[in-house]
């Protein structure tokens, strides 16, 4: 089974410009989980999305968006970029995004974003 | 307090040695628990999750549940080189939508094992 993907591996922006990373979960999962880890703040949760719906945010400023289109397949945005957005974005897939068992979130290898 | 909280680190152990990593939550309805490791410049990686109170073994890893005491440990037996890395200790709620898909993450606690 393959595991969660995310493209591009790498990213280099400058600040005031927009940026849209992909993340393709686990085939079957169908939450999938975005987060952002920094030095400073370490993972922090942005927001979670199943069947094509946003179901839960974190404390983030609105320029972070995403969507999920309805083969389980995430999006995340960032508009109007700053310095301090320069971090390793993360996804994660899930069967439904639940606690209990079998709904452990697997991580893809993340996007570097870089912003000058 | 901090939602998730690791005892501080680094730590380094010998080769062969016992690890012992620490976690405790604040949130008493916190219902999953989970053990991530990463590699420097890698993404976390699940090594382990818990769901009820007591002990888990998995090969050299053991982890440690107590709900009462809002307590998670991670053990790792025959420690190798190769364990070294950041562990980080995560929960999921159980609280409806503010829990949908939301991992809280301690700070993580870097382990060296030297040869």
């Amino acid at each position: 089974k393959a595991g969660v993907t995310q493209t591009p591996r790498y990213l280099i922006k400058t600040r005031g410009q927009q940026v849209t990373l992909s993340c393709s979960p686990i085939s079957g999962h169908r939450s999938v989980s975005w987060y952002q880890q920094t030095p400073g703040q370490g993972l922090q949760f942005l927001f979670e999305y199943f069947s094509e719906t946003q179901r839960n945010k974190g404390n983030f400023p609105g320029r972070f968006s995403g969507r999920q289109f309805s083969n389980s397949r995430s999006e995340m945005n960032v508009s109007t970029l700053e310095l301090g957005d320069s971090a390793l974005y993360l996804c994660a897939s899930s069967l439904e995004g639940l606690a209990g068992i079998y709904n452990e979130q697997f991580f893809g290898p993340g996007t570097r974003l870089t912003v000058l | 307090q901090k939602e998730v909280e690791q005892n501080s680190g680094p730590l380094s152990v010998p080769e062969g040695a016992i690890a012992s990593l620490n976690c405790t939550y604040s949130d008493r309805v916190s219902q999953s628990f989970f053990w991530y490791r990463q590699y420097s410049g890698k993404s976390p990686e699940l090594i382990m999750s818990i769901y009820s109170n007591g002990d888990k073994e998995d090969g050299r890893f053991t982890a440690q549940l107590n709900k009462a005491s809002q307590y998670v440990s991670l053990l790792i037996r025959d420690s190798q080189p190769s364990d070294s890395a950041t562990y980080l200790c995560a929960v999921i709620g159980n609280a409806g939508g503010t829990s949908y898909g939301k991992l809280t993450f301690g700070q993580g606690t870097i382990l060296t094992v030297h040869p």
